[in-house]
């Protein structure tokens, strides 16, 4: 029972256009929702991050929407650039600071095409 | 600031026997977690230690076992392995337990099982 779904095991977005990754979960407790990226043969590297109680959050050329009542969010690349092309990860959790587990989706690769 | 690091990057190893990962996390950070990530998996959280303390643990069988030193390196131990157990093991560090204190992941131990 995977509570954290992300669709679309790949996407290919043209250079320099917007590349949107999606996420989507069942567990309506989560609050608390972080985007990772992850290049082949390294592990994966904090991208950006957003608390429920808000429904944008942005950072450069990344922004991370969130839909509660959908519960979706998405990740927007604006530009996108070749250094892009990675596997992307999003994961949620629910619980307080002291005890609390991240709950990943499978990923989505991203190709930059030039 | 030396990254997380993951020994060996690399290990094959037979059914039935037993094996150990180590990571060292990133100085200053008291957290480590470890993850297993298969193909066409998220990454499935297996524990995750504070100042020597198992926090938290995943939904994973007991051969599955970890500790954390005082000076926050960690070693992960699975016994008895099954060809399942074949997958990228992930250690990551944080600075604290906080929900919002980012994962630095290091770049993974490769285990394949035969």
């Amino acid at each position: 029972d995977q509570q954290v779904k992300q669709n679309s095991p790949s996407l290919s977005v043209q250079e320099g256009r917007i590349s949107i990754l999606n996420c989507d979960y069942t567990n309506s407790m989560f609050d608390y929702f972080l985007w990772y990226k992850k290049y082949p043969a390294e592990g994966p590297t904090f991208l950006i991050s957003i608390s429920s109680i808000k429904d944008k959050n942005e950072d450069g050329r990344f922004t991370v929407f969130l839909n509660k009542s959908a519960k979706h969010l998405s990740l927007h690349i604006v530009p996108s650039q070749p250094g892009d092309s990675a596997v992307y990860f999003c994961a949620a959790s629910e619980g307080t600071d002291s005890n609390y587990q991240l709950i990943w989706g499978a990923g989505t690769k991203l190709i930059i095409k030039p | 600031k030396a990254g997380v690091t993951q020994t060996p990057r690399y290990l094959i190893k037979t059914r039935g026997q037993q094996v150990t990962l180590s990571c060292s996390p990133i100085s200053g950070h008291r957290s480590v977690s470890w993850y297993q990530q298969t193909p066409g998996q998220g990454l499935q959280f297996l524990f995750e230690y504070f100042s020597e303390t198992q926090r938290n643990k995943g939904n994973f069988p007991g051969r599955f076992s970890g500790r954390q030193f005082s000076n926050s390196r960690s070693e992960m131990n699975v016994s008895t392995l099954e060809l399942g157990d074949s997958a990228l093991y992930l250690c990551a560090s944080s600075l604290d337990t906080r929900r919002n204190s980012p994962l630095h992941f290091g770049n993974g131990t490769r285990l394949t099982v035969t």
